[in-house]
């Protein structure tokens, strides 16, 4: 049981540059997320999947677009990198417990936009 | 949106002492988790509390859901050099799935 997954854990990008963070979780959850953390600002969240087939915007969706490809997978993707967008990106996933959500956690990537 | 204010923000303390930290909402919520987050890893869920005056334990972890509904604490007791780390609180609200998370508190524990 791997939990949740991500691909890549490093990668350095040039401004304008395009790429997707993929992630998967095993634990047949239904709800997926995609965070950023940057120092000293916490984990914002980014877009959210409540259940296979939605996504919605998170706190700060601006410069990113999601794909929940099936209920597995949730790929995150930068059309046109900016430096602002350096930062720690991880994808969670959850489950429902009857009174709330607890959210798992990948282990994260690393991406620096030069 | 909500906002949730994490205090101390970092902590540097001895082997052996007890912790506390705390979070506190404008709003209420039905929901409060605590995660600890090594370096280069990803948060992992520690406690979930569920209802108001709520009292759990995970080993020397303790953490309180506070009557209000608009405030959480945690105690590590006897502390220990892996408890360094951050740790976060979040806060779910009384609809929906989203989490808002604090800033989180920076242990460091010396030997």
């Amino acid at each position: 049981n791997a939990g949740v997954t991500q691909t890549p854990k490093f990668q350095v990008l040039k401004t304008g540059q395009s790429m997707t963070l993929q992630c998967a979780q095993d634990m047949n959850h239904n709800s997926m997320y995609w965070y950023r953390q940057d120092p000293g600002m916490g984990l914002r969240l980014i877009y959210y999947s409540a259940s296979e087939g939605t996504t919605d915007k998170g706190e700060v969706p601006n410069g990113y677009n999601v794909s929940r490809l099936n209920k597995r997978e949730f790929s995150l993707r930068l059309e046109s990198a900016a430096p602002s967008q350096t930062s720690v990106y991880f994808c969670a996933s959850s489950i429902y417990r009857g009174l709330s959500y607890e959210q798992y956690f990948g282990p994260g990537t690393r991406l620096t936009v030069t | 949106g909500q906002q949730l204010n994490q205090s101390p923000q970092s902590m540097f303390i001895q082997e052996g002492e007890d912790v506390s930290m705390n979070c506190t909402s404008s709003s209420i919520f039905n929901t409060w988790l605590w995660y600890k987050q090594e370096p280069g890893e990803g948060p992992v869920l520690l406690i979930a509390l569920y209802k108001a005056g709520e009292l759990t334990s995970n080993g020397r972890l303790t953490a309180q859901f506070g009557i209000t509904r608009k405030d959480s604490f945690l105690n590590i007791s006897a502390s220990i050099p892996s408890d360094v780390g951050i740790y976060f609180c979040a806060g779910q609200e009384t609809s929906g799935s989203r989490l808002t998370f604090g800033e989180g508190t920076q242990l460091t524990v010396n030997p």
